[in-house]
C-alpha cells in the first residue's frame, strides 16, 4: 500500500534544539496532516493544512504545505523532553477521502 | 465528553477464531476509517467508509471485514483468514465540516495466543 516517504526516520537532539522533519509524495494532496503519537496511544493532531504554500504555527511547531502540494514540513523550535515521540504525516488523496499516512520520525530529545 | 472510542484496548485471538473491535464517535461524523500499525512502522489503511451502509477497501483489506449501518459506529472483524493480525488497531474519523482534520481514537492492542 502506498505510504508518503518521511524524513528522517529518527533523531536525537539535545534539549532547546530546533528539529526539522519533511514529508513527500508522489502524489499530489489538497489537505496535510500533521500528529504526534505516544506509545500504546492513538495520534492527536497537532496541524491541519490546506493550501498550497500554507504555512501555520501552533506554540513551538511550524508546519508548511509545500507549494508542489506534494511535500509538507514540521519544525519545532527550542524542543523540551516532552517532544519525545513519532512523529507522522498524513495526506488526504485529491478526490476522495483516503488519508495515507508517513512512515514516522522517531524523536527523542536528551535534556 | 466528544470523540471516539475504542473497546477493548486489549484483544487476544485465539487461532481460527474471528474477534470484532468496536469504534463508536459521537462526533456526527460522516466518514470513518480503520488503520492498522505494526511495531516501529506507519499506518496502513484498512476500510474506510464515507457514508452509512458504504464502505470501500483500502490497501490491506484482506482478512478483514467491516459494516457501517449507523453513522456513528464502524466496527472491523479480523476473521481467521487474517494469518498475521498481531497488530494496533486505530479508529478515525473526520468530517469536511471540520476542516477535513481527521481525529484518532486511543486503539485496540490485538494479539495472538
Amino acid at each position: 500500500g502506498q505510504q508518503l516517504n518521511q524524513s528522517p526516520q529518527s533523531m536525537f537532539i539535545q534539549e532547546g534544539e530546533d528539529v526539522s522533519m519533511n514529508c513527500t509524495s508522489s502524489s499530489i494532496f489538497n489537505t496535510w496532516l500533521w500528529y504526534k503519537q505516544d506509545p500504546g496511544e492513538g495520534p492527536v493532531l497537532l496541524i491541519a493544512l490546506y493550501k498550497a504554500g500554507e504555512l501555520t504555527s501552533n506554540g513551538r511547531l511550524t508546519a508548511q504545505f509545500g507549494i508542489t502540494r506534494k511535500d509538507s514540513f514540521l519544525n519545532i523550535s527550542a524542543s523540551i523532553p516532552s517532544d519525545v515521540g513519532i512523529y507522522f504525516c498524513a495526506g488526504r488523496d485529491s478526490g476522495t477521502y483516503k488519508y495515507i499516512f508517513g512512515t514516522g520520525t522517531r524523536l527523542k530529545v536528551l535534556a | 465528553d466528544g470523540g471516539i472510542t475504542q473497546s477493548p484496548k486489549y484483544l487476544f485471538r485465539k487461532e481460527g477464531q474471528n474477534v470484532t473491535l468496536s469504534c463508536e464517535q459521537n462526533l456526527n461524523h460522516d466518514a470513518m476509517y480503520w488503520y492498522r500499525q505494526d511495531p516501529g512502522q506507519g499506518l496502513r489503511l484498512i476500510y474506510y467508509s464515507q457514508i452509512v451502509n458504504d464502505f470501500q477497501k483500502g490497501d490491506i483489506a484482506e482478512g478483514y471485514s467491516v459494516s457501517r449501518e449507523k453513522k456513528e459506529s464502524f466496527p472491523l472483524t479480523v476473521t481467521s483468514a487474517q494469518k498475521n493480525p498481531t497488530a494496533f488497531y486505530l479508529c478515525a474519523s473526520t468530517s469536511g465540516v471540520d476542516g477535513e482534520k481527521l481525529f484518532f481514537g486511543s486503539g485496540t492492542q490485538l494479539s495472538v495466543l
